[in-house]
């Protein structure tokens, strides 16, 4: 089974830090995934990656930043975080090539900036 | 971006009953892949089925199925025979094959509570 897994499942943040957000999936998928997940606003995708140090902006990359060294891990950075960036962060892999395969997610990681 | 609207934000069912969850999206391609994910209160998006839009049969998984109406871009959800352990939030999702990482659109989502 794939398996993606993100580095907290909670955590809480002062107004102003810069924030990791790690994933990493055991799959040797090209593609990973940054999603926000808001209470009636459905999942927004916030970047996303389709190789070792590439990135592409989703629909709200405002506030955001993303690295990719490995291509096995996939991180998003809140430069300085703010009340607005709570939320629930989802991240996500998928093969390239496997068109059919549907993406994989991690649990989730509740972030609370207070 | 292709947009999907689930325009069911909340639906109850009895246990054992049949209950249909609403997709609907908006696209100009002609091939593209369509899904449902369900997500219980642990946060783990599961996938429930999935459709290729080129294929004209609707897809099946056990009590779960689709209805696949290309022409209206519909992709509604049917689950027979309803249990306790469905009750979660369940998404529809567009992947669109024009665009590079294949990502997925959501809809915003459809609550579904399961009564006994």
């Amino acid at each position: 089974d794939v398996k993606v897994t993100q580095s907290s499942r909670y955590l809480v943040k002062r107004t102003g830090e810069k924030v990791f957000l790690e994933c990493v999936q055991d799959m040797d998928h090209e593609n990973m995934f940054w999603y926000r997940q808001d209470p009636g606003l459905g999942l927004r995708l916030i970047y996303f990656s389709y190789d070792v140090k590439m990135k592409e902006k989703g629909d709200i990359p405002e506030g955001y930043s993303v690295s990719r060294e490995k291509k096995e891990r996939f991180s998003l950075i809140l430069e300085s975080a703010s009340t607005n960036q709570t939320s629930m962060y989802l991240c996500a892999s998928s093969p390239m090539d496997i068109l059919w395969e549907p993406q994989h997610f991690g649990d989730g990681t509740r972030l609370s900036i207070l | 971006a292709q947009t999907v609207t689930q325009s069911q934000p909340e639906m109850s069912v009895q246990e054992a009953e049949t209950v249909t969850l609403s997709c609907t999206y908006d696209t100009s391609e002609s091939d593209y892949y369509l899904f449902w994910y369900k997500q219980p209160p642990s946060r783990q998006m599961i996938l429930v089925i999935r459709q290729e839009a080129y294929k004209q049969q609707n897809a099946t998984e056990n009590r779960f199925s689709v209805n696949f109406q290309k022409a209206a871009k519909s992709f509604s959800l049917k689950i027979s025979d309803s249990q306790l352990g469905d009750a979660a939030m369940y998404f529809c999702a567009y992947r669109s094959l024009s665009v590079s990482g294949y990502a997925l659109n959501f809809g915003k989502g459809t609550s579904l509570l399961v009564t006994p």
